[in-house]
């Protein structure tokens, strides 16, 4: 049973350009959360999706999009790199319906991106 | 709103020795509390977690009692190990149930 799988693991991109993460979810799980973690930071959330929508949504530009598919994968969109954007991005995935039990949550190991 | 603050890391410490490193929590209501660990080059891994206050959450030999009356939920092992070197993260669950992180302690065990 795969966990939560991202791609791509490692990515370096031009400030102003646009860039695009993937993540598929753990078997059996409905909803994916995003997470930006800064060096030396903890995570800060992003925004879920459940559905195929945006559920809920942190303190994040509207550079910062995302998608969720049928299949329950989902992508995360950011446009107008900044370097303030390099970070590591991480996605969780669990079960809408026991989310508020913390322990159905699960990480992937994230997709570094950085911005020259 | 809600917050949560770890104490500064590196927290660096010889083989077998003690360790605890602080966690303290500013929130409405009680919120479920949670231990996450981050070894080099992976992604987060739920260690332990507690829904209630006075409950202790245990697992590979770490310890962490939600302690309401100094809004507090420490962590604790009695004997670390080279392989405990990871980056140690404590969060709460929010009203809306997400997370919200502390900003990380490093943990160096040296033999």
């Amino acid at each position: 049973d795969a966990g939560v799988t991202q791609s791509p693991t490692h990515l370096i991109k031009t400030r102003g350009q646009q860039v695009t993460l993937r993540c598929s979810p753990k078997s059996g799980h409905d909803t994916v959360s995003w997470y930006q973690q800064a060096l030396g930071q903890g995570p800060q959330f992003i925004f879920q999706y459940y559905e195929e929508e945006e559920r809920q949504r942190g303190n994040f530009p509207d550079r910062f999009s995302g998608h969720q598919f049928p299949n329950y994968s989902s992508e995360l969109n950011v446009n107008a790199l900044l370097l303030g954007d390099s970070a590591l991005y991480l996605c969780a995935s669990s079960s809408y319906r026991t989310a508020y039990s913390g322990n159905t949550i699960y990480f992937g190991e994230g997709s570094w991106l950085t911005v020259v | 709103g809600n917050s949560v603050t770890q104490m500064e890391g590196p927290v660096t410490l010889s083989e077998e020795a003690f360790l605890t490193i602080n966690c303290t929590y500013t929130a409405t209501g009680y919120p479920s509390l949670f231990w996450y660990v981050q070894y080099p080059g992976e992604g987060l891994q739920l260690l332990l977690k507690a829904t209630k206050a006075d409950d202790k959450g245990s697992n590979k030999g770490f310890e962490a009692t939600y302690r309401k009356e100094t809004t507090s939920f420490h962590l604790e092992k009695g004997s670390v190990q080279v392989s405990d070197s990871a980056v140690y993260f404590c969060a709460g669950m929010d009203s809306n149930y997400q997370l919200i992180w502390g900003a990380g302690t490093k943990l160096i065990i040296k033999p």
